[in-house]
């Protein structure tokens, strides 16, 4: 089935600079692709949904890029803020029929001032 | 936005005994969804349920594991018995399909003694 391994497992960064973290995935017919933002004791809130078709997704103070010849994901914070310190998890589905998501293990991210 | 709801936030069990966990998810959406999160690691799929049927699962939706939604009502996740690496954060998740976004409650946090 599907692995997605997340590195690094935790970054520490100062309020300014930015902060890359990078997803492989094995399933070359992996379809969805999402970022997710996890703050202490909250669930998870969606940061972005891309689908495969798309290779550079901006958001608010971040940017997502999907290479599917190298099977990878990343996820750029442009210009980080502390409020920006989480755990960030991406997460891969084939999307088909309610298949389900399968996250990445994880980026601690701080930032500090 | 859209809230799943999560029943208790925290639930202490003797290990051997039964734990329901309940989630109240999205009132338009069809799809639900356990993940298990152990502290400090990744989410990790359990199963997903739809139409009143468990439509897939993982290796780690142990046979003490049931799950339902009995009319409509609270999704539920039970564990009949507990064992204690069932200890962890359990999140509910729901989408209205198969491929839209999924929307997480903040997690049961189960611990087994």
């Amino acid at each position: 089935g599907e692995q997605v391994e997340q590195r690094p497992p935790h970054l520490s960064v100062r309020e300014g600079d930015s902060a890359v973290i990078i997803c492989t995935y094995t399933d070359p017919n992996s379809y969805y692709f999402f970022w997710y933002k996890q703050e202490p004791g909250a669930g998870l809130q969606l940061l972005m949904k891309v689908f495969s078709s798309t290779e550079i997704n901006e958001g608010q103070g971040f940017t997502v890029l999907l290479n599917k010849k190298d099977k990878q994901l990343s996820l750029n914070l442009t210009a980080a803020h502390p409020g920006d310190s989480a755990v960030y998890f991406c997460a891969v589905s084939a999307g088909q029929g309610g298949r389900a998501l399968i996250f990445g293990t994880g980026t601690t991210v701080s930032v500090s001032p | 936005g859209p809230k799943v709801l999560q029943i208790p936030s925290h639930q202490i069990i003797d290990m051997g005994q039964m734990v329901t966990l309940n989630c109240d998810p999205v009132s338009n959406h069809l799809y639900f969804y356990w993940y298990k999160q152990i502290l400090g690691q990744q989410m990790e799929f359990l199963v997903n349920f739809y139409n009143g049927k468990v439509m897939e699962k993982s290796k780690l939706f142990k046979d003490q594991f049931s799950v339902e939604r009995p009319d409509g009502s609270y999704f539920t996740l039970k564990i009949q018995p507990t064992a204690l690496e069932d200890s962890a954060v359990y999140f509910c998740a729901s989408s209205t399909g198969p491929n839209t976004e999924v929307f997480f409650g903040k997690g049961t946090r189960l611990t087994v003694v």
